[in-house]
């Protein structure tokens, strides 16, 4: 039973198009939503991070988008790159907790 | 990935034969993770552990043992491997106020076959 239900599990979009992977999670302690991203070969690397005090973060072309009633998230990727290809991970925390969970993944791939 | 390495990088062993994959950081990080990435899973965490010589079970702990004597490196030992556990093994590391404060840094992850 998976703590963070990540869809979709692929994802084809035209460069310069919006890519967007939603996650949902049922546990209400969780405090801490980072995604990561992982290009073939290499471990993940952490891409950006929300808590559940703002609604949205924006860093370059990466927005997380959080809507805490609906215990949802969002990865939005604008301008979409063909070196934005690879494997996106959103993952969840407990408040004070030590460990992630992470979802099952999304492989996204860009065509230029 | 830099202050983090993992070794092997590939394996192949057999069916009940007992395998020991490494961690090592000179980050001098508190926590230290390994996880597994299976296709439809993500990844999920093995065990864990908050400082020298203390560890604890992740949600697929099973078949593992871990270890850490040292601050710089945790193993991960099969104690009988079966080919359930064929997959790629990643560590991890965070500071001390944890992943929330710092995030993980991923080792490069080792491939293993269970044949």
């Amino acid at each position: 039973q998976q703590q963070v239900k990540q869809s979709p599990q692929s994802l084809i979009v035209q460069k310069g198009g919006i890519s967007i992977i939603n996650c949902a999670y049922e546990n209400t302690a969780f405090d801490y939503f980072p995604w990561y991203q992982q290009f073939p070969g290499k471990g993940p690397a952490l891409l950006i991070a929300i808590r559940p005090d703002v609604s949205e973060k924006k860093e370059g072309r990466f927005t997380i988008s959080f809507n805490k009633s609906a215990k949802q998230f969002s990865l939005h990727i604008m301008d979409s790159q063909p070196g934005d290809s690879a494997t996106y991970f959103c993952a969840a925390s407990k408040g004070g907790g030590n460990k992630l969970v992470f979802g099952a993944g999304t492989i996204l791939r860009v065509k230029s | 990935d830099a202050g983090i390495t993992q070794s092997p990088r590939h394996k192949v062993t057999e069916t009940g034969t007992p395998v020991t994959l490494r961690c090592h950081q000179t980050e001098n990080h508190r926590y230290m993770y390994w996880y597994r990435q299976d296709p439809g899973h993500g990844l999920r965490l093995i065990h864990y552990s908050y400082g020298v010589k203390d560890t604890d079970k992740g949600e697929v702990s099973d078949g593992y043992s871990v270890s850490r004597s040292k601050t710089e490196d945790f193993l991960l030992t099969l104690e009988s491997a079966t080919s359930s556990q064929t997959s790629v093994y990643f560590c991890a590391i965070s500071g001390s106020g944890g992943p929330q404060v710092y995030g993980y840094t991923f080792g490069s992850g080792t491939r293993l076959t269970v044949v």
